[in-house]
């Protein structure tokens, strides 16, 4: 089965800071990733997904990730984060063997931005 | 509206009780998903429907649950006999196509609390 790991549950950081969020997976297969984004009071929403091509995926708002298939990593990255990135990161993927889309997600990540 | 809908947003409940969950999906969409979110944890899939028919119910934890999509549109989470385990954020998802390239839409979830 597979399975997501995001390490850090909460990251508090001030406005202008770079951001960095881990996520692994655990699948042998391939996969696809994906990490979505929830701001308070709002449902979850895709920030970017990663599928075949180049590793390096740029999302919305900024964000990028990076898929790096010997370490089973897709981590969130954004050069300089503002006051409206405070919200909760989720990490997930799907197996290419699915038969739909079904999403296995990660614990999540709250991230505050001080301003 | 143009979003996924889930009705009621809140719901309590005491335990024992019999509970429906409304997921309206995305207009067109055919591939139906629900997850669970418990407290501080990722959602969690149930089960996935393509049409009318339930393709992977693989989710589902136990028999007290059930979920219909009788006419390839509105999807109704049935949970019989809730106990307070049952406590969660009931998310549905919808997308065009069960492909997983599809992107998944998130309604904003129902919270269901069982007391």
């Amino acid at each position: 089965a597979q399975s997501v790991s995001q390490h850090n549950h909460h990251v508090i950081l001030s406005e202008a800071a770079s951001l960095e969020l881990g996520c692994n997976y655990s699948y042998g297969g391939t996969v696809n990733l994906f990490w979505y984004v929830q701001y308070p009071g709002q449902h979850l929403q895709l920030l970017l997904k990663y599928f075949s091509g180049d590793p390096l995926v740029k999302g919305i708002k900024g964000f990028e990730a990076e898929f790096i298939k010997s370490k089973f990593s897709f981590n969130l990255r954004k050069p300089s984060v503002q006051w409206s990135d405070t919200a909760e990161y989720f990490c997930a993927v799907n197996s290419r063997e699915n038969a739909g889309n079904m999403l296995t997600f990660g614990g999540g990540t709250r991230l505050m931005v001080k301003p | 509206g143009a979003g996924v809908s889930q009705t009621p947003s809140n719901k309590v409940t005491e335990k024992g009780k019999y509970v429906e969950l409304r997921c309206d999906p995305i207009s067109g969409h055919t591939a139906l998903y629900w997850y669970r979110q418990s407290l501080g944890q990722g959602p969690e899939f149930l089960i996935y429907f393509q049409g009318t028919g339930a393709a992977d119910d693989s989710g589902l934890p136990n028999d007290r649950f059930f979920a219909v999509r009788p006419e390839g549109s509105v999807s109704t989470l049935k949970i019989q006999r809730t106990e307070r385990g049952d406590s969660a954020v009931y998310l549905c998802a919808s997308s065009l196509t069960r492909a997983r390239e599809t992107e998944a839409f998130f309604g904003q979830g129902t919270r269901l609390t069982v007391v």
